[in-house]
C-alpha cells in the first residue's frame, strides 16, 4: 500500500502570504495525485486532480505540481476563506485503491 | 449540478450491520464509479470502497474481517433509483465516523475510472454503540 506523508502538520499565515503544502509518497504515484480542501463541518472538496490540474471553479491562487513521490500545493496569496485542513489523496492502479495524506492544517497566524 | 445524499441510521449496536445509502440527483448514476468515504471525528479520510454503475466492487482490503477473511464490506447499486448503498458488518466503536458517498472524477481516461473525487455528499454521522 502506498503511504502519503503530508508536511508541514500545520502552518501557521497570515492573509495574503504564500503557502506551500508538500505530499510525499512512498512509492511513484505518477501523477495520479490529488488535493482537497475541507473546512470543519464540511466535505473535502477537490481542488487539484492530475497533480496539477484545477477542478472547475477552483480560483488559479491555487496550484498544484510534482511527479512520482514528491508533490506541492501553493496557495499564492491566502485569503480569509482558505484557512483550512488540507489532503492530498493518490490512486494505486491494480487493485484499485485510494488513499489519503494525514492533512496540513493551514490556521491564521 | 449533481448532488449526492446519504441516508440511513445514526446509531448502530456493536457486531450489528451499518446500512447506508447515497442517493445521485440532477445528474447520471450511469458510467461513473461511486465510492464511500469515512472519517472518524478529528481524523483523516479513509476509503473504504467502490461501484460501478455496472455494478463491478473493489473495496477497501483494511475492511477485511480477521475471523473470515472475507471483506466485511459489500456495496450495491440500483440505477433505477440513482442510489447506490453500502453495508459493513460486524461494527465495533473503530466504525464510528462520519460517512460520505462521492463520485470518482472529473474525467476517465480509461475504463479504470479516474484518480480523484469530484462530487461528494454533506456527509453522515454513524455512531456504533450499544
Amino acid at each position: 500500500e502506498i503511504v502519503l506523508t503530508q508536511s508541514p502538520a500545520t502552518l501557521s499565515l497570515s492573509p495574503g502570504e504564500r503557502a506551500t503544502l508538500s505530499c510525499r509518497a512512498s512509492q511513484s504515484v505518477t501523477s495520479y495525485l490529488a488535493w482537497y480542501q475541507q473546512k470543519p463541518g464540511q466535505a473535502p472538496r477537490l481542488l487539484i486532480y492530475d497533480a496539477s490540474n484545477r477542478a472547475t471553479g477552483i480560483p488559479a491562487r491555487f496550484s498544484g505540481s510534482g511527479s512520482g513521490t514528491d508533490f506541492t500545493l501553493t496557495i499564492s496569496s491566502l485569503e480569509p476563506e482558505d484557512f483550512a485542513v488540507y489532503y492530498c489523496q493518490q490512486r494505486s492502479n491494480w487493485p484499485p485503491l485510494f488513499t489519503f495524506g494525514p492533512g496540513t492544517k493551514v490556521d491564521i497566524k | 449540478q449533481v448532488h449526492l445524499q446519504e441516508s440511513g441510521p445514526g446509531l448502530v449496536k456493536p457486531s450489528e450491520t451499518l446500512s447506508l445509502t447515497c442517493t445521485v440527483s440532477g445528474g447520471s448514476i450511469s458510467s461513473y464509479f461511486w465510492s464511500f468515504i469515512r472519517q472518524p471525528a478529528g481524523k483523516g479520510l479513509e476509503w473504504i470502497g467502490r461501484i460501478h454503475s455496472s455494478g463491478s466492487t473493489n473495496y477497501n482490503p483494511s475492511l477485511m474481517s480477521r475471523a473470515s477473511l472475507m471483506s466485511r464490506v459489500t456495496m450495491s447499486i440500483d440505477t433505477s433509483k440513482k442510489q447506490f448503498s453500502l453495508k459493513l458488518t460486524s461494527v465495533t466503536a473503530a466504525d464510528t465516523a462520519v460517512y460520505y458517498c462521492a463520485r470518482e472524477g472529473p474525467y476517465y481516461y480509461d475504463s479504470s475510472g479516474s484518480d480523484a473525487f469530484d462530487m461528494w455528499g454533506q456527509g453522515t454521522m454513524v455512531t456504533v454503540s450499544s
